[in-house]
Formats: structure tokens, sequence, C-alpha cells
């Protein structure tokens, strides 16, 4: 079982817009500002989408967005588009003993 | 641009050790700006991070609770690379296996993936 809670499934229209929570606890999401997400198609490594909460590596589109509400992060897709359409899974920082923790994982369906 | 390469078996016996090899092109293992960090993807375990090592003036090392007794993460500065060894394996190692560099609180280049399995 994974430490941070996700959803297991979404799904919205191209175009549309479609937010994946990521809910832990103080110890990780609510205790520090380093939570990342990541995207990973079908058979690929994953790939980083959003670091610290809400900052964009370049390159990576606008459409995605981060945010974060006490214990709870969030990842905004907006404009959804057909290749969007992959395993989501947000991380957060959790301490100096075990430092990293993973949510189980949101399958993004673009209908 | 950055990149990692890993290699290793991807079949491994029970209580033998598991061994990968992650290649570094476009940065140092040695660089104070980054970490070097294993990672493992399965069904019933998901995404969980496994271990890493990095260089302030020093090499320091990390390892999660849940394999502590069991991993060792080495930078080889001559090869510009980095290794995990996983000792005594059951069934419940088998997994995708990844490496990555750690950049400003997030991992932000990853390996190709080892699919390792333990099976006699």
């Amino acid at each position: 079982q994974s430490a941070l809670t996700q959803p297991p499934s979404a799904s919205g229209s191209p175009g549309q817009s479609v937010t994946i929570s990521c809910t832990g606890t103080t110890s990780d999401v609510g205790g520090y500002n380093h939570v990342s997400w990541y995207q990973q198609h079908p058979g690929k490594a994953p790939k980083l989408l959003i670091y610290e909460v809400t900052k964009r590596p370049s390159g990576v589109p606008n459409r995605f967005s981060g945010s974060k509400s006490g214990n709870t992060a969030s990842l905004t897709v907006s404009g959804l588009q057909t290749e969007d359409e992959a395993d989501y899974y947000c991380g957060s920082f959790a301490g100096s003993v075990n430092l990293w923790v993973f949510g189980g994982g949101t399958k993004l369906a673009v209908l | 641009q950055v990149q990692l390469q890993q290699s290793g078996p991807g079949l491994v016996k029970p209580w033998q050790t598991l061994s990968l090899t992650c290649a570094i092109s476009g940065d140092s293992v040695s660089t104070k700006s980054a970490t070097w960090e294993w990672f493992r993807q399965s069904p019933s375990r998901g995404l969980e991070w496994l271990g890493r090592t990095y260089y302030k003036s020093k090499w320091f090392y990390d390892y999660a609770v849940s394999v502590k007794s069991r991993i060792t993460v080495n930078p080889d500065t001559s090869k510009n690379q980095f290794s995990l060894q996983l000792n005594s394996v059951t069934p419940e190692d088998t997994a995708l296996y990844y490496c990555a560099r750690g950049n400003n609180w997030a991992f932000d280049v990853w390996g190709q993936g080892t699919m390792v399995a333990v099976s006699s």
C-alpha cells in the first residue's frame, strides 16, 4: 500500500480540465513543499511534470499545474489532449528516515 | 542533455545479489548539485524509493528503511556511473528498477528501466 493516496482513475474529454489529488500527512505532503508529479506512459520511465509543488521544468506545457492545501497536493491538467492519457504519480519528501514516498498512481483517460 | 543508461541482469536467483549499474552522460556522479537515486516499481508495491548517493565534499548514502539491511548504492567516479546492489533477494524483489537524478527536490532524469525477476 502506497504512503500517499491518489484516486486510481480519472477522466476527461479533450479540451476539458481534470484535477488529480494526492493526500498524505503532516510528515510528508503537509510538512514540506517538496511535492513532485510524474507522468508515465506505458512501457516508459516516469517524466517529471511538477516539482516543489508548483514549478514546471522547462519543456513541460503550462497546461500542467500544481498546488497544495494542507496535507493534499493536486495536479491540474487543463485543455486535455489525447497524449495526456497516462499514469500520474505524486511524490513527496518525507523526512530524514524514509526520504521519499509516492502515491499509488492515477490512470488518466482522455475520452 | 543528461542521460542515464542502465545495465544488469534481468534474472536473479533467490538469496543471491541483484546488481545494476547506471551510466551517466552529460553530468558527473561527483557533481555537488545532484543526487543519484534508485527506485523500483511493481504492481504490489507501486513506485518505491530505494536509496541514493551524492557528493558534497565527501560521499553520502541514504537508504529506505524497507531495504536498509540489504542495499548498497555506490558511485564509480572512474566510469562516471553508480550502482545498486540488493542482497538476499526473494520473489518480492521482482520489479522494474529505475535509476534517476535527483535535482531541486525531485527526479528530473530517469534511466530506461530494467525488469528484474527473482526466480530459480
